[in-house]
């Protein structure tokens, strides 16, 4: 298995800019996330995914997109990329298949860092 | 609402000394408690967790944390650190609906 993959690694993007940070996962992982890292600020969670078809916002939503149309895929999307989204993105996914929450473990992918000029 | 303070954005040990990570939550319902690592241009891999079972949970590399509920936290340790270890480790609870509240990371360095 590869587990949860990212493309790209790196990318830089001009200010206004789009662009698509995609995330693809073999597990076949019910529930999806997207989480951003800066610096000293830990993890926040963009958007979460709890089946195909089914997308909810998460801490942080505001400039992003989501779509869940495949239970494998996760793409996240940038419309007007701004230096605020400057950041580490990482993927995850859960195998939680049921509403109760039991502490069900996320793995993630190896990240992609965008930079916006 | 559930939050992590993780004390200490940075520690510094010897190779063979005592590793101590802390961590304390809030939360308003029994939690679940977990320990990331992120090696260095990595994604975050998961290192042990508490989900209400034994209150000393062990987990990879030899690291293990206590779940104190009377303290409301869930230090990491490991008795002898190894140059691999240095990293950055970030406490974690997941809230009412399995979504994880990380801490901000504790970047550990570890000297010859």
């Amino acid at each position: 298995n590869a587990g949860v993959t990212q493309t790209p690694k790196f990318r830089i993007l001009k200010i206004g800019q789009s662009m698509t940070l995609q995330c693809t996962q073999d597990m076949n992982h019910n529930y999806m996330y997207w989480y951003r890292q800066d610096p000293g600020m830990g993890l926040k969670l963009i958007y979460y995914s709890v089946g195909a078809g089914i997308t909810d916002k998460g801490e942080v939503p505001n400039g992003y997109n989501v779509s869940r149309s495949t239970t494998e895929d996760f793409p996240l999307r940038l419309e007007l990329a701004a230096p605020s989204q400057t950041s580490v993105y990482f993927c995850a996914s859960s195998p939680r298949t049921s509403g109760v929450p039991l502490g069900d473990t996320q793995y993630f992918g190896p990240g992609t860092r965008l930079t916006v000029l | 609402a559930q939050s992590v303070t993780q004390l200490g954005s940075h520690v510094s040990v010897s190779e063979g000394a005592l590793v101590l990570l802390r961590c304390n939550y809030s939360s308003s319902v029994p939690p679940y408690l977990f320990w990331y690592v992120q090696y260095p241009n990595q994604g975050l891999q998961l290192l042990l967790k508490y989900t209400s079972a034994a209150t000393l949970v062990k987990g990879i590399n030899g690291f293990e944390a206590e779940f104190k509920k009377s303290e409301t936290s869930f230090h990491l340790t490991k008795p002898s650190a190894h140059m691999s270890d240095a990293a950055e480790y970030f406490c974690a609870v997941s809230d009412s609906t399995d979504k994880l509240i990380f801490g901000t990371g504790t970047r550990l360095q570890v000297f010859p």
